[in-house]
């Protein structure tokens, strides 16, 4: 069962132009939740989280915002730029463990120049 | 300072032939964990080990999988008899702590099983 859903498989903005990725949630148990990037041929690497207890996270042109009662997050890059490009993956966690995150299918984000 | 390794980047198998997956955690991390992607899904948590431990193997397949992690060398994924369902992408990460889900889990790049 897919826990954590990213129902958009790939996005386009223009470069300067915000982006957002969407992630939606069943599990309300879920309250660690995190955002990684990944390049092709390359493992992700972390970007930024939010824990349930805060319902935004700012980190320079990063921001997570999480609607607990929606079940959804999501990342907004501003300004997004072309070395932005890349799949963005949703985790969560429920126990806060390493060993119950649950990714999303990730959502590939195309910035153009 | 080397991140997380994994090698083979890329390997083929055919039908039956077992896979042998390895993972050289960061400098100084004891705990690894191995998840599997599919196509067109998101990463599925596998196993998480500890040296000479494996500590929880709750999303490994019961049969043909299984993961060491030795006191020396490299943690060791081994699919024995592989089918085409095991083609896939499966990366290791390692962290140094015992297992809180901040920030601290670093990903290798990935070794891409394809299974003809």
């Amino acid at each position: 069962d897919q826990q954590v859903k990213q129902n958009s498989p790939s996005l386009s903005v223009q470069e300067g132009r915000i982006s957002i990725l969407n992630c939606d949630y069943t599990n309300s148990m879920f309250d660690y939740f995190l955002w990684y990037k990944k390049y092709p041929a390359e493992g992700p690497t972390f970007l930024i989280s939010i824990s349930s207890i805060k319902d935004k996270n700012e980190d320079g042109r990063f921001t997570v915002f999480l609607n607990k009662s929606a079940k959804h997050l999501s990342l907004h890059i501003v300004p997004s730029q072309p070395g932005d490009s890349a799949v963005y993956f949703c985790a969560a966690s429920e126990s806060g463990n390493n060993n119950d995150m649950r990714f999303g299918a990730g959502t590939r984000l195309t910035v153009k120049p | 300072n080397a991140g997380v390794m994994q090698n083979p980047r890329h390997l083929v198998r055919r039908r039956g032939q077992e896979a042998r997956l390895r993972c050289s955690p960061m400098k100084g991390h004891s705990h690894v964990y191995w998840y599997r992607q599919l196509p067109e899904e998101g990463l599925k948590f596998m196993v998480y080990l500890q040296k000479e431990n494996i500590i929880d193997e709750s999303g490994m397949p019961k049969e043909r999988f299984s993961a060491e992690f030795p006191k020396e060398g490299p943690s060791i994924l081994r699919i024995q008899q592989v089918v085409r369902g095991d083609s896939a992408a499966y990366f290791c990460a390692s962290s140094p702590l015992p297992d809180r889900v901040q920030e601290t889990q670093y990903f290798g790049p990935g070794t891409r099983l394809l299974v003809l």
